[in-house]
């Protein structure tokens, strides 16, 4: 099983609301990964999570938040954002790697597309 | 830094006809890894095969092959026998095996129209 699940798969928010985008995988993969991707674009690393913990941060704004809460588990909080931070936005994940040598394979989510208006 | 050129921004086939997309890339890592991903209307990013560099033999799955060129830097797909599913933008990305260097790199995308 390959699955990558995320909600919700459409999302309208406002300027000055809070949503939260959720992603869960069951495949026991360690290292879980948001993206976003503009219409005809491919999609662009925002964070990666190795171990639960926050490896990668791609100099993504403030107002994009993830959060880690288990191994199976990750969110990314929105606040305050603006209608060019609409896209399509990924989860992907992988297996850990152990001992600097990274598993390669990154599994992807069907995408959650997110309107601010 | 390591990059990916798909020079194909749009390529159309004949259903049941045999299509190849280009991809290049250009690193100085010696070990990598290949990818080629499908992205249909329905948006999912679908894994359709992959390469590790230090393997000579051409990685293929069902109807989908590649053509590893490691010294030109060159990864091709080629798709057998096309069928209307297979329509969906095509990219080609590239991983370095390092332990934090997780990141994908990914080529513009070719966009694949399968015509009836």
């Amino acid at each position: 099983d390959t699955e990558v699940t995320q909600t919700p798969k459409h999302l309208v928010m406002g300027m000055t609301n809070k949503k939260s985008l959720k992603c869960e995988q069951h495949m026991g993969h360690r290292a879980m990964y948001w993206y976003k991707q503009k219409a005809k674009k491919p999609p662009e690393l925002m964070f990666v999570y190795s171990y639960e913990k926050l490896s990668i941060n791609e100099s993504v704004p403030s107002r994009f938040s993830p959060e880690c809460p288990n191994s199976s588990l990750l969110n990314l909080h929105l606040h305050a954002l603006q209608p060019e931070d609409s896209a399509l936005y990924l989860c992907a994940s992988s297996q850990e790697y152990t001992s600097g040598v990274s598993t390669d394979t990154q599994y992807f989510g069907p995408g959650t597309r997110l309107t601010v208006l | 830094a390591q990059t990916v050129t798909q020079s194909q921004p749009e390529m159309s086939v004949q259903e049941a006809e045999t299509v190849t997309l280009s991809c290049t890339y250009d690193t100085s890592e010696s070990d990598y890894y290949l990818f080629w991903y499908k992205q249909p209307p329905s948006r999912q990013m679908i894994l359709v095969i992959r390469q590790e560099a230090y393997k000579q033999q051409n990685a293929t799955e069902n109807r989908f092959s590649v053509n590893f060129q490691k010294a030109a830097k060159s990864f091709s797909l080629k798709i057998s026998d096309s069928q209307l599913g297979d329509a969906a933008m095509y990219f080609c990305a590239y991983r370095s095996p390092q332990g934090g260097s997780e990141k994908l790199v990914f080529g513009k995308g070719t966009k694949l129209t399968v015509n009836p």
